[in-house]
């Protein structure tokens, strides 16, 4: 079944500078990629996503950029602001089969 | 986008007790639904996917005598966490597939004291 490795668990970054969160996947038929941003003790919420014929997504301060061969993607927050602090999970999906990485714990210090 | 409603938000049960945790799409059927627990820090773990009219379909590791799952309409999920013991205390959240998209509840929080 797929996998799905997500690093780094934790990063901490200074306001106002660019956070990378990677994720890669084992299941080459997997199409759609997700990104969800979970505040404390919230439900996890859709930021932004990627489909597999499309190499990268920009969306204001976020992008996330896929590279089929490799089988891996990567979110970017641009201009960190404080309210950027929580827990980010990459996915991969095949219909309506999800498997979520372990998840980063983003801190922006202000 | 679609909307997924988990009820109650938090629940707090005496050991040996049952607890019954729902999972509504408000605005479009899901013939799938899916149970996650999450430990603090830790990401989300599937226990089980919930299937409308037939039986669930548990992760490796999930008692299913312990965790039972009914899905008898196309907007309704529901979990129950059996003979609840101190260690079952967790959060426990639901999700639906919308146009291939996830949509989460806003997830359980139990505490078994």
């Amino acid at each position: 079944g797929e996998n799905v490795e997500q690093h780094p668990s934790t990063l901490s970054v200074q306001e106002g500078d660019s956070a990378v969160i990677k994720c890669t996947y084992s299941d080459s038929a997997s199409n759609y990629f997700p990104w969800y941003k979970q505040e404390l003790g919230k439900r996890p919420q859709l930021i932004i996503d990627i489909r597999s014929n499309v190499g990268e997504k920009k969306d204001q301060r976020i992008a996330v950029t896929l590279n089929k061969t490799a089988k891996h993607f990567s979110l970017h927050i641009t201009e960190t602001q404080p309210e950027d602090s929580a827990v980010y999970f990459c996915a991969a999906s095949i219909g309506q089969n999800f498997v979520f990485g372990p998840g980063t714990r983003l801190s922006v210090l202000p | 986008g679609a909307v997924v409603s988990q009820h109650p938000s938090w629940v707090i049960c005496k050991s040996g007790t049952s607890v019954k945790i729902e999972c509504r799409s408000l605005d479009f059927q899901a013939t799938t639904m899916f149970w996650y627990r999450q430990f603090p820090k830790q990401s989300l773990m599937l226990m089980a996917t919930s299937n409308e009219g037939s039986k669930a379909t548990y992760e490796q590791g999930v008692e299913k005598d312990k965790f039972l799952i009914n899905h008898a309409s196309l907007t309704l999920s529901t979990l129950t966490v059996t003979s609840a013991h101190p260690e079952d205390s967790s959060f426990y959240i639901c999700s639906a597939i919308w146009r291939y998209e996830a949509f989460f509840g806003q997830g359980t929080r139990l505490t078994v004291v």
